[in-house]
Formats: structure tokens, C-alpha cells, sequence
């Protein structure tokens, strides 16, 4: 079956540091979402990529798709407390939504 | 605008007791619509999709079961709870036809003791 996998599964940083956390899937994706989930909240949508090699950017989030559409990335620069949460990659199989394992970001002030 | 409305917000139930969760859509409609259950600090596993009233996708088999029996309702439900139904139930809709992003309700944190 579909499988999508994020690394790393934790990561903690100094406020201000960089972050970037990775997907993979096991298949072609048709596109790729990403969701952040604040602690104790519901995943809210960031961003869709569906383009092969597409870029995009919100402020100091940055989302890329790779060539191959099995790959993607989020990087944020210059983290901020705000930041902190479970950040999901989903691709999309079909019109179902496969979540990856997530990453769970802290920020320390 | 369109609003996901779930309930109850908590609950803790016995093992062997039955379930039903609820989830509402306002302001859109013929929406896809979605069953997810997330084990403390896990991911997100798809337990229903439906695409239109009636109309129900299972990806897990176990003991819970879905039903949609109006456009904008769709219901979580379970005869007799194990204690590993504990979790985090979210429900979330889709724009139909589209492959768009997903919106979720504010979930459901099930214990089961």
C-alpha cells in the first residue's frame, strides 16, 4: 500500500536556527499537502504542491516538490516559538489523503 | 463560510460500551468526507471516506463503522469499544471532484478504560 514517511520524527532547535523537515513516498504522488498541527489542535492546511520540481514560499516557510514527485521538503528559516508543532506531509493517492508519520518541531526561546 | 462542527469534544467510555461520534458541515455541499483516528503523538491513520450520502470507503477493518445518512453528517460509530479505540478522532472535508486541501473539525479525544 501507499506509504509516506517523514524524517526526522523530533527535532529541537534554538529560536532563530533553521529546520527542515523531509518526505518520501513510496509512489508517484499526484500532489503533496502540507498541515501543521499545534499542540492539542487539529491539523490546519499550509500549502498544496503539485507541480514536479515546484517551490514555494509563505514568509519564512519554504515547500518544494521533487522532480520525481515522490519527494518533497518544508524548511523554515529563523524558527520562531510560533513555529512549534507536528508538521505533516500528505500525498495524495486517488482523492485520499495519506498522512506521513509527521514531524514534531520544539523551539527554545 | 463553510464551518466543521464535531462532538463531543471528550469522552471516556468502558470497554465493551458503544459509540457515536457526529460531524457536521455548514456552508458547502455534496462534500467528500473523512473518518481519522491519531494515537498520541502519532500520525494520522483514514479509517472512512464517502464521497456522497450512503456512499462509504473503509481503510481499516476493525470494529468501528461509518455512516453518512445526510449530505452534511457523517457518523463515527462502534458497538462495543476495545481499549485500543482510544484516540483522537478527527473529521475532515474535502471540496468534491477535487483533490484539494482537507479542512478538520476540532476532533474527539476518546479514552477507553
Amino acid at each position: 500500500g501507499q506509504q509516506v514517511m517523514q524524517i526526522p520524527q523530533y527535532q529541537h532547535v534554538q529560536e532563530g536556527e533553521d529546520f527542515t523537515t523531509y518526505c518520501n513516498s513510496s509512489t508517484t504522488l499526484s500532489n503533496i499537502q502540507w498541515y501543521k498541527q499545534r499542540p492539542g489542535g487539529h491539523p490546519v492546511f499550509l500549502i498544496q504542491l503539485v507541480k514536479s520540481g515546484e517551490v514555494k514560499k509563505q514568509k519564512r516557510l519554504t515547500f518544494q516538490f521533487g522532480e520525481a514527485k515522490k519527494n518533497s521538503s518544508l524548511h523554515i528559516t529563523a524558527t520562531q516559538t510560533t513555529d512549534v508543532g507536528t508538521y505533516f506531509c500528505a500525498g495524495l493517492f486517488s482523492y485520499k489523503l495519506i498522512f506521513g508519520t509527521g514531524t514534531r518541531l520544539q523551539v527554545f526561546p | 463560510s463553510q464551518t466543521i462542527h464535531q462532538w463531543p469534544a471528550t469522552l471516556v467510555q468502558p470497554v465493551g460500551s458503544p459509540l457515536s461520534l457526529e460531524c457536521t458541515v455548514e456552508g458547502t455541499s455534496n462534500p467528500n468526507l473523512y473518518w481519522y483516528r491519531q494515537a498520541a503523538g502519532r500520525g494520522l491513520q483514514l479509517l472512512f471516506y464517502s464521497v456522497g450520502i450512503g456512499q462509504i470507503s473503509s481503510e481499516v477493518p476493525q470494529n468501528l463503522s461509518a455512516s453518512r445518512p445526510q449530505d452534511r453528517q457523517f457518523i463515527l460509530s462502534s458497538k462495543k469499544l476495545l481499549l485500543s479505540d482510544s484516540g483522537f478522532y478527527l473529521c475532515a472535508w474535502s471540496v468534491t471532484g477535487t483533490s484539494g486541501e482537507q479542512y478538520f473539525g476540532p476532533g474527539t479525544r476518546l479514552t477507553v478504560t
